[in-house]
């Protein structure tokens, strides 16, 4: 099915660890999005890439990079995990520009836990 | 910079009750409002949105919002809810019109809504 891809579903480290996570869309949109998802604190924006070439931060960057791959994908990184990033995180991609959908598709969401 | 607020953090409601969850935005230009739908366990989905025209929405099952600028406002309504509308409902903001310059949606904080039968 058409939709937004995050792989993987579920992962546990181990504080200093790193690791990918990796998004991927087959819709063509223009525009990709990661976020975090925290009980109490809604989902908040971590970096963006408004079109293939360029990412920018959102609301939460600090300790994260990421790497806008091709249109289809978008990778976030996690060069050293720390506690406090044990989060459910969510990708999601629109179709930036125009007014027929200024709606977001999501990714079913990766749930980490830094140990 | 923009912000949304979601008053009710949580909401209990039984069965055929009437549904009325607070959103209120800041930002002073053109915004585009939305209200998401996330189910136990599953991903956010879109329940409507509002870009311009008619400020009573209409979204899927049954949910509509009213878009009331001079309040600032974009609340979520349901006549009667059931069982399986327990779930958490965000509202978010993008500014600018047009998506703006990069589309991005600023979200609440979110409201857990739970129906019981």
């Amino acid at each position: 099915n058409a939709g937004v891809t995050q792989t993987p579903k579920f992962q546990v480290l181990k504080t200093g660890q790193s690791m990918t996570l990796q998004c991927a869309q087959d819709m063509n949109h223009n525009s990709m999005y990661w976020y975090r998802q925290d009980p109490g604190m809604g989902l908040r924006l971590i970096y963006y890439s408004a079109s293939e070439g360029t990412t920018d931060k959102g609301e939460v960057p600090n300790g994260y990079n990421v790497s806008r791959l091709n249109k289809r994908e978008f990778s976030l990184r996690l060069e050293s995990a720390a506690p406090s990033q044990t989060s459910v995180y969510f990708c999601a991609s629109s179709e930036a520009g125009t007014q027929r959908n200024y709606g977001y598709t999501f990714g079913s969401g990766t749930r980490l836990t830094v140990v | 910079a923009q912000s949304v607020s979601q008053h009710n953090h949580h909401v209990i409601l039984s069965e055929a009750a009437s549904l009325e969850l607070g959103c209120n935005y800041s930002y002073g230009g053109t915004v585009n409002l939305f209200w998401y739908v996330q189910y136990p366990g599953q991903h956010l989905q879109l329940l409507l949105k509002y870009f311009s025209g008619d400020p009573l929405v209409k979204g899927i099952k049954g949910f509509e919002a009213e878009f009331i600028k001079s309040k600032f406002s974009f609340n979520l309504r349901k006549p009667s809810v059931q069982w399986s509308d327990t779930a958490e409902y965000f509202c978010a903001v993008n500014a600018g019109g047009y998506g703006g310059a990069t589309n991005k949606l600023i979200f609440g904080t979110g409201t857990l809504l739970a129906v019981q039968p």
